[in-house]
């Protein structure tokens, strides 16, 4: 069975240092979706990229993350500098198409900031 | 106040019991609605899909929609330990994908 990938599954850093997550969606789904979920929480979206393009991103802390899917497969979610209120579970999900489509959940980034 | 209230719990329940988990809502545009199970450490996985109000069932699983209300449901049936995780509802208007969740309600089944 297909799966979302993400790698690491747990990362730990000083604040003001740089992080980067990486996901590999379900192949051949188009659509992409980084959620942040703080423990305690449901998970919200961070970004959501139709192809290698951005279809919102009005929730990403724009300062300091960044999230690029150049060429519409595999996606990468930075943050620099981090701090220490960025500790949370960085998932990945991805669909087949946008709107009403099934989203897959990646097992997640457990991000530990010191 | 949040669009998607949920009850975080915990709730504990004996083996075989039937587990009754809710959200209440507020934007009248949503008319998808989702239930995800979230086991300690991983990503969520969906559970049941449903649009509008009504009824589905799914094995020992049945998810309500009553959009006059704003309200759904997940019921359990004959619940074991391995349905111990944080259930979480989400919800869309069907635009553009995006999910609204709850905050999850944690449920350990107990022997």
């Amino acid at each position: 069975e297909a799966e979302v990938a993400q790698s690491p599954r747990y990362k730990i850093t000083e604040k003001s240092q740089a992080v980067a997550f990486w996901c590999d969606p379900i192949s051949g789904h188009a659509t992409l979706y980084w959620y942040r979920q703080i423990l305690g929480q449901g998970p919200e979206l961070l970004v959501q990229f139709q192809d290698e393009s951005v279809v919102d991103d009005s929730q990403l802390p724009k300062d300091r993350f960044s999230a690029e899917r150049l060429k519409g497969v595999d996606s990468t979610l930075k943050i620099q500098p981090a701090e220490l209120g960025d500790s949370a579970m960085y998932l990945c999900a991805s669909s087949l198409v946008t709107g009403t489509d099934t989203q897959y959940f990646g097992p997640g980034t457990r991000l530990t900031v010191l | 106040q949040k669009e998607v209230e949920q009850d975080p719990g915990p709730l504990s329940v004996p083996e075989g019991a039937i587990v009754s988990l809710n959200c209440t809502y507020s934007n009248s545009a949503f008319q998808y609605f989702m239930w995800y199970r979230q086991y300690s450490r991983k990503g969520p996985e969906l559970l049941m899909y449903t649009y509008s109000s009504g009824n589905k069932e799914d094995g020992r699983f049945t998810a309500q929609v009553d959009k006059s209300s704003k309200y759904i449901s997940l019921f359990i049936r004959d619940s074991q330990p391995s349905d111990s995780a944080t259930y979480l509802c989400a919800m869309s208007d069907g635009t553009a994908s995006k999910l609204t969740f709850g905050t999850g309600t944690r449920l350990q089944v107990t022997l």
